[in-house]
């Protein structure tokens, strides 16, 4: 799986909108962009994924760049239970079922 | 709850001991993955069972671990001679079907301390 890269740390505030940047520029046509966050003391659990266009779901959006080397994991508004480590993730959609090479992520703080 | 469970949640154990671990995927669900978490890190990829076949092993496994999904639904994980080096947290998770954007379902892992 290509290399992705994500700052260490970010911080928001409660009920506001959170951008979570990954860089991916070795990304292959064949790959997937997939998020993945950790909540403190559980395991990961999935959030959204896209391969070029922008995609929507109950949790948040994903904003991906046309040449497709960097996409945002948008939350819409932060709370309090978003404070976790997010994980950009390329899975190439030739290798079914391979697991998931997580980097060491963005950890997300929120303030009330 | 239909979740993946994982037993026990938390084992102290002292170096040199046999720890056996225990995986129940979401039932129905054909690939279970096992992973590796310490502390800081993001998980990292031990092992994959798609029903009862392991087809893939990391280097991370040594030989002192060994994974069994005998009859296709439960695995264990088993590291004999645990070391100091083993303590972190273990990591299931399970998805269905074969495509490569099927969602992991992980438990909540065991945190495994070695003494």
């Amino acid at each position: 799986d290509a290399k992705t890269t994500q700052p260490n740390s970010m911080e928001s505030n409660e009920e506001e909108p959170v951008h979570l940047p990954c860089n991916h520029s070795t990304i292959s046509g064949t790959d997937y962009i997939h998020w993945y966050r950790q909540l403190p003391s559980q395991g990961p659990e999935y959030v959204i994924h896209g391969l070029t266009s922008n995609v929507n779901n109950r949790m948040a959006s994903l904003a991906i760049a046309e040449d497709r080397k960097s996409s945002t994991l948008i939350l819409h508004r932060a709370t309090l239970r978003d404070a976790a480590v997010y994980y950009c993730i390329l899975r190439d959609s030739n290798q079914a079922g391979t697991a998931l090479i997580f980097g060491k992520g963005t950890t997300l703080s929120v303030s009330s | 709850d239909t979740g993946v469970s994982q037993d026990p949640r938390h084992k102290i154990t002292k170096r040199g001991q046999n720890v056996t671990f225990r995986c129940d995927p979401i039932s129905e669900h054909n690939r279970l993955y096992w992973y590796r978490q310490t502390l800081g890190q993001g998980p990292e990829f031990l092992t994959y069972f798609q029903n009862e076949a392991q087809l893939e092993k990391s280097r991370l496994l040594s030989d002192r671990f060994s994974a069994e999904r005998p009859k296709g639904s439960f695995s264990t994980l088993e590291i004999q001679r645990t070391e100091q080096g083993d303590s972190a947290m273990y990591l299931c998770a399970s998805t269905g079907g074969t495509g490569p954007n099927n969602e992991q379902f992980f438990g909540p892992g065991t945190r495994l301390t070695v003494l």
